[in-house]
């Protein structure tokens, strides 16, 4: 398994502005993950981001608005930009280690007002 | 048709007894499946993994894979009010190779 935390692990917010979410592992992974989970919901996934790459987005969710950074195998950071209430959620990354379980951060509890 | 479904429950068992938990998928291509425990305001936990078809048991926890069926099962042997939580179903996306699609999740309640 991996140790992973995340800050800030909470935020409030005014709609209009960008919160950035870091993630920072205690090893080095090559394939990072943000999901989020809405109140009452199951994860759904925002993006794949590795290391040397651009971040591989999933279908409803765009760079302009989410931003990821990957600058090196420990660290990475998601950019929740011009918020808006429908953005209050849980955000959460997660790390994969061999051979392919993925493990999760504590996650940031996000609201926007 | 959602990609990986589990009933909601709540799923309400005895201390001591057997919890079975299901999950159906849509993707034939999938390769891995996991189950997670989440406790309310936690993040989720990963509690078993597995990947061919049959049996995997660690502990009190078995998990059952049919890829024929397309099923994915959890059993917990003898429930404890600790495994009170939701499970969730997670299964690899089969044209990105490590991300997951995750069910609903079903709330478990072990009752003393």
């Amino acid at each position: 398994s991996a140790v992973i935390s995340q800050k800030p692990s909470r935020d409030i917010c005014q709609r209009g502005t960008s919160l950035t979410i870091q993630c920072q592992v205690d090893s080095q992974v090559t394939m990072m993950f943000w999901y989020r989970q809405q109140p009452g919901q199951s994860l759904t996934l925002i993006a794949t981001a590795n290391q040397g790459s651009e971040a591989t987005y999933e279908s409803g969710f765009v760079i302009d608005k989410f931003p990821i950074s990957r600058p090196n195998l420990t660290f990475s950071t998601l950019t929740v930009s011009n918020m808006s209430p429908e953005d209050s959620s849980i955000y959460l990354c997660s790390v994969r280690t061999a051979p392919y379980e993925q493990y999760f951060g504590p996650g940031t509890r996000l609201t926007v007002t | 048709q959602k990609e990986v479904e589990q009933n909601s429950g709540p799923l309400s068992v005895p201390e001591g007894a057997i919890a079975s938990l299901n999950c159906t998928y849509s993707d034939r291509g999938s390769q891995s499946f996991f189950w997670y425990r989440q406790y309310s305001g936690k993040s989720p936990e990963l509690i078993m993994s597995i990947y061919s078809n049959g049996d995997k048991e660690d502990g009190r926890f078995t998990a059952q894979l049919n890829k024929a069926s397309q099923y994915v099962s959890l059993l917990i042997r003898d429930s404890q009010p600790s495994d009170s939580a939701t499970y969730l179903c997670a299964v690899s996306k089969a044209n990105s190779g490590y991300a997951l699609n995750f069910g609903k999740g079903t709330s478990l309640l072990v009752t003393p």
